[in-house]
């Protein structure tokens, strides 16, 4: 079965801290990997994408994440975290045999202590 | 960026009523819409894939006569929510496309209280 696993379901980090976000995968066909942002009562706001190529993808707000297929992962991290950084996010997976539709991960609340 | 707008961006009504929200594609043809729902604290869960002039593809679980979804148009999809009760409350946000594994789009969202 197709499916996304994020690991850890609140994580919190110190202001200026490693962000680390897990997230793995499980697919029998390449896929396309997001890593989005949700504010309390707001829409999704896409942070990065990986789809092809190189596997090191940056986003925006200083976030990158690592297509490692060997792993099946794709962890998001941020080398300093800011108070602003304090959401949800949510790792996705589109799947292309499916029609094109994105699945997501359970979330991750990211919490950042001053 | 593209942009898809959701109407109501909020609404409550009484238990036993129906519901309609709408998602707009504003600047690009939408072959494709996906309708997801979101209970608090809680993932996103999606409900139906829905594409121009075509019957919705419901995810299984998901109760077809209850959550009607029309794509009569490429920049208008609408879901209602029928004969509605408060477990039918929850953040609905849909998500388009304009072409077959082209960029996905996101609205606002819209949060349905029902009492």
């Amino acid at each position: 079965a197709q499916s996304v696993t994020q690991l850890g379901s609140h994580v919190s980090v110190s202001e200026g801290a490693l962000v680390l976000l897990r997230c793995n995968y499980s697919s029998s066909v390449p896929p396309y990997l997001f890593w989005y942002v949700q504010y309390p009562n707001q829409g999704l706001q896409l942070l990065l994408k990986y789809t092809t190529g190189a596997t090191l993808v940056k986003g925006i707000n200083g976030f990158e994440a690592e297509f490692k297929k060997s792993e099946t992962s794709f962890h998001l991290t941020k080398p300093s975290a800011h108070m602003s950084d304090a959401a949800e996010y949510f790792c996705a997976v589109r799947f292309y045999n499916q029609g094109g539709k994105l699945i997501f991960g359970q979330g991750t609340e990211l919490s950042v202590k001053p | 960026g593209a942009v898809v707008s959701q109407h109501p961006s909020w609404v409550i009504c009484k238990s036993g009523t129906s519901v309609k929200i709408e998602c707009r594609s504003l600047d690009f043809q939408a072959t494709t819409m996906f309708w997801y729902r979101q209970f608090p604290k809680q993932s996103l869960m999606l409900m139906a894939t829905s594409n121009e002039g075509s019957k919705a593809t419901y995810e299984q679980g998901v109760e077809k006569d209850k959550f009607l979804i029309n794509h009569a148009s490429l920049t208008l999809s609408t879901l209602t929510v029928t004969s509605a009760h408060p477990e039918d409350s929850s953040f609905y946000i849909c998500s388009a496309t304009g072409t077959a594994g082209g960029e996905l789009f996101f609205g606002e969202g819209s949060r349905l209280t029902v009492l």
